[in-house]
């Protein structure tokens, strides 16, 4: 199985100030189709979760540009350009290339 | 818009049964592949089963050989069967419509609770 590690677990970051939490599989989520399935998901409080970010970079429908992915391989990382208000909540990133596994999820919340 | 909507949790006793129903509206069911992902109180997600577009379905370690995932294209829902069921199974259960090799679309939940 897939093992996905986030860091940090918990993000304490002020309003306006950018955000980076970064995950890393236990091995290539590079699939046989050329594709990398690594996908970003928010949980604001009380609610499931919403798709951000697919496939490491393409943002969905509806997410602010403040919103970006990155990495490649192992290696990904999710930032935030100007944390707001609405940001508060648990970041998980997530692997589909070989069944499915969530990282442990960061916590986001403001200073 | 696409929807998906879950129905039939509950409070249930070890051992005993259950079925998630999930309706989706807006998309149809028997496009995408479909699977239930769960969150214990407090916990983080976890992906407990799909049913793949051919039908064929896999289902996490933890509840492989007690649950059962199926698909009502009459119906565009999709439901889950859980049978023995144990108090680590208590959680929140999602629905969700993978497309693009990711889930694009959750249900709001259904909330499963095992005790006595």
């Amino acid at each position: 199985d897939i093992v996905m590690t986030q860091t940090p677990l918990s993000s304490p970051v002020t309003l306006g100030q950018p955000a980076s939490i970064s995950c890393r599989s236990s091995q290539s989520l590079v699939h046989s189709d050329g594709n990398t399935y690594l996908s970003w998901l928010q949980q604001r409080p009380g609610q499931p979760p919403r798709l951000l970010i697919y496939k490491i970079s393409n943002r969905f429908s509806g997410v602010p540009d403040r919103f970006s992915g990155s990495g490649a391989g192992t290696d990904f990382t999710l930032k935030i350009s100007r944390v707001e208000a609405e940001d508060v909540g648990v970041y998980y990133c997530m692997q589909s290339t070989q069944l499915y596994t969530f990282g442990q999820g960061t916590k986001l919340e403001i200073k | 818009e696409m929807r998906l909507v879950e129905s039939g949790g509950g409070l249930i006793q070890p051992g005993g049964s259950l079925r998630l129903s999930c309706a989706a509206s807006g998309f149809t069911v028997s496009s995408n592949y479909m699977s239930w992902v769960r969150q214990a109180p407090g916990k983080g997600l976890e992906w407990v089963s799909v049913v793949y577009t051919d039908d064929s379905t896999s289902y996490a370690d933890s509840v492989q050989g007690r649950f059962t995932i199926s698909r009502d294209n009459s119906k565009n829902t999709v439901h889950l069967q859980m049978n023995s069921l144990r108090a680590e199974d208590t959680a929140v259960y999602y629905c969700a419509a993978e497309g693009s090799g990711t889930y694009y679309v959750w249900g709001q939940g259904t909330l499963v609770t095992v005790s006595s």
